[in-house]
């Protein structure tokens, strides 16, 4: 299948500082990925949706500019955390659909990046 | 509003079948997702319905009743590998996935 990487697996930063995890299809184009919060014992929250060469598409309640995403290939979406609070602490995870060949819609998922804002 | 309903958790013997169901209200229906997830790991994907019936892969079975707004999947010989989370999706008519809030399977020997 299909492989999405992301990258940082874990990070651990002061409050006030950015944090960048990105994103990348491997093996695949994917001019569309979704960016994830998932906090302990909840399902995943689509923050928003990352667009190829345009501006992402952010879910009701989340403030497009403290999570900056940035999509300027078609093999890499970035999340920039600014200005990180401890309330921002949580698994961040990113998707992409590869849908080349037909569309079941399966989604292939990063392996997450853990975020713990001190 | 869209809802998707699973339980919280269910236990079962290693070597057991155990079902865990799923029901679903959305705006409009383009397909059901079962996604597997193991603690601090991100989801896996396991099964994808979009007509009635019985999909099976494996030791797993997924099967959907749209009438019902209802699916399961089933899970055959459990092995201790197979503890996680089990999160159920359906793709509604904005191709949006809905997600349940998972059902998290503990196995015991």
């Amino acid at each position: 299948g299909a492989v999405v990487s992301q990258h940082p697996s874990w990070v651990i930063c002061k409050s006030g500082t950015s944090v960048k995890i990105e994103c990348r299809s491997l093996d695949f184009q994917a001019t569309t990925m979704f960016w994830y919060r998932q906090f302990p014992k909840q399902s995943l929250m689509l923050m928003a949706t990352s667009n190829e060469g345009s501006k992402a598409t952010y879910e009701q309640g989340v403030e497009k500019d403290k999570f900056l995403i940035n999509h300027a290939s078609l093999t890499l979406s970035t999340l920039t955390v600014t200005s990180a609070h401890p309330e921002d602490s949580s698994f961040y995870i990113c998707s992409a659909r590869d849908q080349e060949g037909g569309d079941t819609g399966e989604l292939f998922f990063g392996e997450g990046s853990r975020l713990t804002v001190l | 509003g869209q809802n998707i309903d699973q339980p919280t958790e269910m236990t079962a013997t290693e070597g057991a079948i155990v079902q865990i169901n799923c029901t679903y209200q959305t705006s409009g229906f383009n397909g059901l997702f079962w996604y597997q997830q193991h603690a601090g790991e991100a989801p896996t994907f396991l099964s994808y319905n979009v007509l009635d019936g019985l999909e099976e892969k494996g030791r797993f079975s997924s099967f959907l009743s749209r009438s019902k707004g209802y699916s399961y999947l089933l899970l055959k010989e459990l092995q201790m590998k197979d503890s996680a989370s089990y999160l159920c999706a359906v793709r509604d008519s904005n191709y949006q996935l809905i997600w349940g809030a998972g059902t998290k399977l503990i196995i015991k020997p």
